[in-house]
């Protein structure tokens, strides 16, 4: 079965650096999301992406935040000054048309 | 009031016992509902949409009663396999199912 993969599995990253989290959607996926859940705190929406735009963002996702999908395969979440609150699990999804999102096995992010 | 609630549990119910999970939600335009399922420190699964018809796969049954925004995931003949935390989540999206919403979610063990 297609899955969503992502890289690396764990970033450690000192505060103020640049971070760049992957993800290979599925590839007859068009649609294509970032998701981010705190230990202990519930998966968190941060952007959603079609047709080579952003459609939708959420508050967390601030300037700090850029995404990218730099080629046919790959999608990718830019963090431009990590914080230490950026220390979370980051998720990608990837879903067709009006069909469930399907999520890649994520990124723990850590920030020191 | 939350987006979308759900009691956290935990649940702890023996191995064959029958276990229902509450959800409710506070956005009456929502579109889509689903639950998914997550393992410690793993990307949440799809488990299975819910249709206002209420649906069943297996030992799983979904029901879906809009007029009270109430979602409910029943387990028959409950497994060890089945322990996890079972996530409610709403799209508030017409169409193109873009920003998931998601609950904390409900833990559950089940035991020998």
């Amino acid at each position: 079965e297609p899955e969503v993969t992502q890289t690396p599995s764990h970033q450690v990253t000192q505060m103020g650096q640049e971070v760049i989290l992957r993800c290979v959607p599925i590839s007859n996926h068009l649609y294509f999301y970032w998701y981010r859940q705190i230990l202990g705190q519930k998966v968190e929406f941060l952007v959603s992406f079609y047709n080579n735009e952003i459609s939708e963002k959420s508050e967390i996702f601030d300037d700090q935040f850029s995404v990218e999908r730099p080629d046919g395969s790959n999608f990718t979440l830019k963090i431009r000054s990590t914080k230490l609150e950026d220390s979370a699990m980051y998720f990608c999804a990837s879903s067709e048309e009006r069909k469930p999102q399907h999520f890649g096995d994520g990124t723990r992010l850590s920030i020191l | 009031r939350k987006e979308v609630e759900q009691d956290p549990g935990p649940f702890n119910v023996p191995e064959g016992a029958t276990v229902a999970f509450n959800c409710t939600y506070s956005n009456s335009a929502s579109q889509s509902f689903f639950w998914y399922r997550q393992d410690c420190r793993k990307e949440p699964k799809l488990l299975m949409s819910v249709y206002s018809s209420g649906n069943e796969d297996g030992r799983f049954t979904a029901q879906l009663n809009r007029a009270s925004q109430y979602i409910s995931l029943l387990i028959r003949d409950s497994k060890l396999s089945d322990s996890a935390t079972y996530l409610c989540v709403v799209n508030f999206n017409a169409g193109n199912n873009r920003k998931l919403i998601w609950g904390l979610g409900t833990s559950l063990a089940v035991n020998p």
